[in-house]
This record gives C-alpha cells, sequence and structure tokens, in this order.
C-alpha cells in the first residue's frame, strides 16, 4: 500500500518567517494530494490540496507544490503568525487497491512572536 | 465547521467495556471513514463506508466493528476495551470516496480507565 513520509516532526520559526513541511510518498497511482492543519483539542481541517496534473498551488500565504518525478510534495507558509501554530498533516490518496487517504505523521510548527 | 458531527465529544470508562460512537456526515456526503489517534501520534485509518456499504478496512482491530445505516450516519462500535484504546476518534466524510477530499469531525476522546 501507500507509506507517507513527513518530516521535519518539529519545526519552530520566528513570526514572520517561512516553514516548509516536506512529504514524500511511495505509489506512483497516488492522484491527489491534501493538507491539513490540527489544532489543539479539534478535528484536522483541510488547508490547501493539489492534484497530480498540477505542479503547484497557491492560496494567500500557503502553497503546496509537488513532484511526480520525484514522489515528492511540501507545504510552505509565508509570512508566518503565531496562529499558524499547529500539527500538520500531509495526506496521499491511492486509487490501488481501495481508494484511501494515507496520511503522514504529521508535524507541529511552533511560530515564536 | 466542517459539517460532520461527531457524539460523544468526550467519553471516560472502564476496561472490558463497551462503547458506541457515533458520526453524522455532511450533508449529501455518502462516504464515511473512521480513523484512530493516539497520543501525539498520526491518524491511523480504520475503515471506510460507503452508502451503508464496507468498502475500505484499515488496522481495525477485531473488538471493533463499524456500519453505516440507511440515513448515512455511521456508528463505531468499540468492545472489551483496553488501556491502549484511550484515543481521539476521528469520523470523516466526502461525498462519494473517489477523490480523497476528506471533511473531519471534531472526534470523540475514549479514555478507558
Amino acid at each position: 500500500g501507500e507509506n507517507v513520509e513527513q518530516h521535519p516532526s518539529t519545526l519552530s520559526v520566528q513570526e514572520g518567517d517561512s516553514a516548509v513541511i516536506k512529504c514524500t510518498y511511495s505509489d506512483s497511482a497516488s492522484n491527489y494530494f491534501p493538507w491539513y492543519k490540527q489544532e489543539l483539542g479539534k478535528g484536522p481541517q483541510l488547508i490547501i490540496d493539489i492534484r497530480s496534473n498540477v505542479g503547484e498551488k497557491k492560496d494567500q500565504r500557503i502553497a503546496v507544490t509537488l513532484n511526480k518525478t520525484a514522489k515528492h510534495f511540501s507545504l510552505h507558509i509565508t509570512e508566518t503568525q503565531p496562529e499558524d501554530s499547529a500539527v500538520y498533516f500531509c495526506a496521499a490518496f491511492s486509487v490501488t487497491g481501495a481508494n484511501n487517504l494515507f496520511f503522514g505523521t504529521g508535524t507541529r510548527l511552533t511560530v515564536i512572536p | 465547521d466542517s459539517g460532520v458531527t461527531q457524539t460523544p465529544k468526550h467519553l471516560i470508562t472502564a476496561t472490558g467495556q463497551r462503547v458506541t460512537l457515533r458520526c453524522s456526515p455532511r450533508s449529501g456526503d455518502l462516504s464515511v471513514y473512521w480513523y484512530q489517534q493516539s497520543l501525539d501520534q498520526g491518524l491511523q485509518f480504520l475503515i471506510q463506508y460507503y452508502n451503508g456499504e464496507e468498502r475500505a478496512k484499515g488496522n481495525i482491530l477485531e473488538r471493533f466493528s463499524a456500519q453505516q445505516f440507511p440515513d448515512l450516519h455511521s456508528e463505531l462500535n468499540l468492545s472489551s476495551l483496553e488501556l491502549g484504546d484511550s484515543a481521539l476518534y476521528f469520523c470523516a466524510s466526502s461525498v462519494s470516496g473517489d477523490t480523497g477530499e476528506l471533511f473531519f469531525g471534531e472526534g470523540s476522546r475514549l479514555t478507558v480507565l
């Protein structure tokens, strides 16, 4: 099945700096890559996603890039703010066998004011 | 608010007991997923239903079972509970289960004493 690896597991940045989280996946048939933000005590919230026919997508301060050849995708957050502090999960949707969303292990981002 | 409703939000019970967690998907969504998140862990896929039928099974223990009813709400039954079953249980829903766009509820926190 699909295997998603996510790095780093923790990330601390100064407010205003950029943060980058990277993920790799193993199943070349995966075609959808969402990113979720999970705040303390809450459920994961979809913040941005990208499909395999697109290389980059941007939504205000967040962007996601996808390299299908290398099987990796990244989340970029610019001008970080304290409210960006949360755990971020990447995921890959595999259409091999039963359609399923496989999650990375998460990155705890702390933005220091 | 994702539109996915989970009850109860918190549940404390003893080892050996049985509990039922309930999930109402977003209006119009036919597919329901259940995930388990242990302390500081990632999201482990348990099981997926689509329009009342089981579609995919992940790392779900034999002591656990689930079903999706004709009105599309779903229940996750956990029996013979052990201390290690203490976790957050999330339900997510999607329109069809074929695209990977999942919307998560706020979770049910289960504590087994």
